[in-house]
């Protein structure tokens, strides 16, 4: 079966870093989306990746390694309004987007 | 104006009753989707439109009937549910037609309660 893994929930200061992974073991690989959905919002994007490496984007990054089935979020300067469920997805060989149970994560003064 | 907009934004029903979810959306996109997200679970698709066609119904019960009459709008019609159905209901949009290629736009959401 297709499965995709990352922490249920995670905890970090303002001001600090964090890093959200994300394993998965599906049908093929198309690509990795990034979202992150605050309570009672819309999952938004953030990252997208396809190929091995990591993609910055302000105080954002998202880092693939498709041999290793592993991705990670990385947050800097963590703010108060990061406090959401982040949650992974992948594009498995049929095209269709398999989703991780996400992370929430509590950022805390 | 947001790019997918759903309503209501809350719905409680006994399991006797019947109603409707509304998505509508204003991003010019070929596909749209209905997604169930339960607490600390996966999102699970349930139906995909391409073109206003069907394209896929991951066994979801009969009880559940997806209507969509343009590429902009998406029902979902309601119909003797289970407790078990209470959940937050999602739309979302993607300019591919049904294989997803790239981003998806999705909605609030519909906090359902079914009691």
């Amino acid at each position: 079966g297709q499965n995709i893994d990352q922490p249920t929930e995670m905890t970090a200061t303002e001001g600090a870093i964090v890093q959200i992974n994300c394993t998965y073991q599906t049908s093929g690989f198309n690509g990795l989306f990034w979202y992150q959905q605050h309570a009672g919002e819309a999952p938004t994007f953030l990252s997208y990746n396809v190929l091995d490496g990591l993609e910055e984007k302000g105080r954002f990054s998202s880092f693939l390694s498709r041999s290793k089935g592993y991705s990670y979020l990385l947050l800097k300067e963590l703010q108060m309004k990061d406090s959401a469920s982040y949650l992974c997805a992948v594009i498995d060989s049929n095209y269709q987007l398999i989703w991780g149970a996400g992370t929430k994560l509590i950022i805390k003064p | 104006e947001t790019g997918v907009t759903q309503t209501p934004r809350h719905l409680v029903m006994g399991m006797t009753n019947k109603k409707s979810l509304k998505c509508e959306q204003h991003l010019g996109h070929n596909a749209m989707y209905w997604y169930k997200q339960s607490a600390k679970k996966p999102l699970e698709l349930m139906f995909v439109y391409s073109l206003e066609e069907r394209v896929e119904n991951n066994s979801v019960p009969s009880r559940f009937s997806p209507e969509c009459p343009n590429s902009s709008h998406l029902f979902l019609h309601l119909h003797t549910l289970q407790p078990e159905d209470s959940a937050l209901y999602l739309c979302a949009s993607s300019q591919d037609s049904g294989s997803v290629t790239g981003e998806l736009f999705f909605g609030e959401g519909s906090r359902l309660t079914v009691l």
